[in-house]
């Protein structure tokens, strides 16, 4: 099945820890995108990357950092900079920028 | 920047009910698209819409593209209790720095006490 997986679904953060969620997808889309959504908000952008080796800060990028080094693969690392981490986070994958985005299942963040 | 506003925030929906939802902007979307989210899960496309006037139905949801290009609606005909969850509105605008697509803050369908 094609599709969008994230993993873990749960993952819990000590203080001063980086930790890194993990997106893949087997779509063949070329653009992939990270959102933060905090209870009753909308979808705010963390990153995105139109294309392999690319990729743009969007609304809140300060302390998360990414990688494309696969067009398959997009991880997210929630650095300890990020003062604020708990949240449920969504990737995302597109044909390409611009067309429907197609999510994960998301996965959750806490703090110790 | 760009911003959608989504009404209402929530509704309390009893089975058979039509429900309507909409998502307006002072800017000009190119795309316009819906989603639902259900608890702890992703979002999931519901119906994409491509041109201004456009009209397309999914099951019991239609949705419309504004003629203005400026705004969009979701209506579910008797509805029933899976129904209930977030829906969300989102454009999708060319030539952006951010992405491309805006969301609007949800639409919460609960099941009338």
């Amino acid at each position: 099945d094609g599709g969008i997986t994230q993993s873990p679904k749960y993952l819990f953060r000590k203080e001063g820890q980086n930790v890194t969620l993990s997106c893949e997808q087997n779509l063949n889309h070329d653009a992939m995108y990270w959102y933060r959504q905090d209870p009753g908000q909308g979808l705010r952008l963390i990153y995105y990357s139109q294309i392999v080796n690319d990729f743009q800060k969007g609304d809140i990028a300060e302390g998360y950092s990414v990688s494309r080094e696969k067009k398959e693969s997009f991880p997210l690392t929630v650095t300890s900079a990020q003062k604020n981490p708990t949240a449920f986070y969504l990737c995302a994958s597109s044909i390409r920028v611009e067309q429907p985005q197609h999510f994960g299942d998301g996965t959750r963040l806490s703090i110790l | 920047g760009q911003q959608l506003n989504q009404s209402p925030q929530s509704m309390f929906i009893q089975e058979g009910e039509d429900v309507s939802m909409n998502c307006t902007s002072s800017s000009i979307f190119n795309t316009w698209l819906w989603y639902k989210q259900d608890p702890g899960e992703g979002p999931v496309l519901l119906i994409a819409l491509y041109k201004a006037g456009e009209l397309t139905s999914n099951g019991r949801l239609t949705a419309q593209f504004g003629i203005t290009r400026k705004d969009s609606f979701l209506n579910i005909s008797a509805s029933i209790p899976s129904d209930v969850g977030i829906y969300f509105c989102a454009g999708v605008y060319y030539g952006g720095s951010q992405g491309n697509l805006i969301f609007g803050k949800g639409t919460k369908l609960s099941v009338k006490p």
